[in-house]
């Protein structure tokens, strides 16, 4: 059963402190998407990447966040240092790009981050 | 640039009554769209999508929706609600032809009433 895995599932942390989440797509796919979702903002595109090349990640806060694909099999959004306002679910999903493609993510079960 | 627009941010329906959750877009170009389904401490998973071709799509649960060009809409629709439907719904646009940004709404949570 394939499906998009991510770690930690819940997270508390103070203020200050580095947060790494990570997260393990549907093997073969190529395309990667970090989301946050609140209640105030809904969901919200951080960043996306293709074959592991960032595409977009206009939607993220440079100063604090980053996000990396280390390899196929990973990809990894961190904050540093974190704040309150970060506390949200963050979301991965994976899809697969070609030229027939249909544009479907499959989304992993987020991690929930609470920054104190 | 494309957008989607749900409205309603809540809606209750009874058991066994019409559901119809309402979505409008706004694309440059012809659009794929799509519904999720979250449930409670869960990620979003795909409902339906359009795509090209046939305008009504049927989806899981006995889901459907329909993509109107002229009424830039695609509203998901279900002939009698079940309990089970009690979920938050998002619509989501994106562009063919390779992954561009896909783009949500702000989500519909669908309360039903026994």
């Amino acid at each position: 059963d394939a499906r998009v895995t991510q770690t930690p599932r819940d997270k508390v942390t103070e203020m200050g402190q580095e947060v790494t989440m990570r997260c393990q797509p549907i093997l073969g796919h190529n395309t990667v998407f970090w989301y946050r979702q609140t209640m105030m903002q809904g969901l919200e595109l951080l960043a996306y990447f293709r074959n592991r090349a960032p595409l977009d990640d206009s939607g993220m806060p440079k100063d604090r966040f980053s996000a990396e694909m280390p390899d196929a099999t990973l990809a990894t959004l961190k904050i540093q240092p974190s704040e309150p306002r970060d506390s949200a679910v963050y979301f991965c999903a994976s899809g697969l790009t070609a030229d027939t493609n249909t544009g479907e993510l499959f989304f992993g079960e987020g991690s929930r981050l609470t920054v104190l | 640039a494309q957008s989607v627009t749900q409205l309603g941010s809540h809606v209750s329906v009874s058991e066994g009554a019409l559901v119809l959750l309402r979505c409008n877009y706004s694309s440059s170009v012809p659009p794929y769209l799509f519904w999720y389904v979250q449930y409670p401490n869960q990620g979003l998973q795909l409902l339906l999508k359009y795509t090209t071709g046939a305008t009504l799509v049927k989806g899981i649960n006995g889901f459907e929706a329909e993509f109107k060009k002229s009424e830039t809409s695609f509203h998901l629709t279900k002939p009698s609600a079940h309990m089970s439907d009690a979920a938050e719904y998002f619509c989501a646009v994106t562009r063919g032809g390779g992954y561009q940004k896909v783009t949500f709404g702000t989500g519909t949570k669908l309360q039903v009433i026994p």
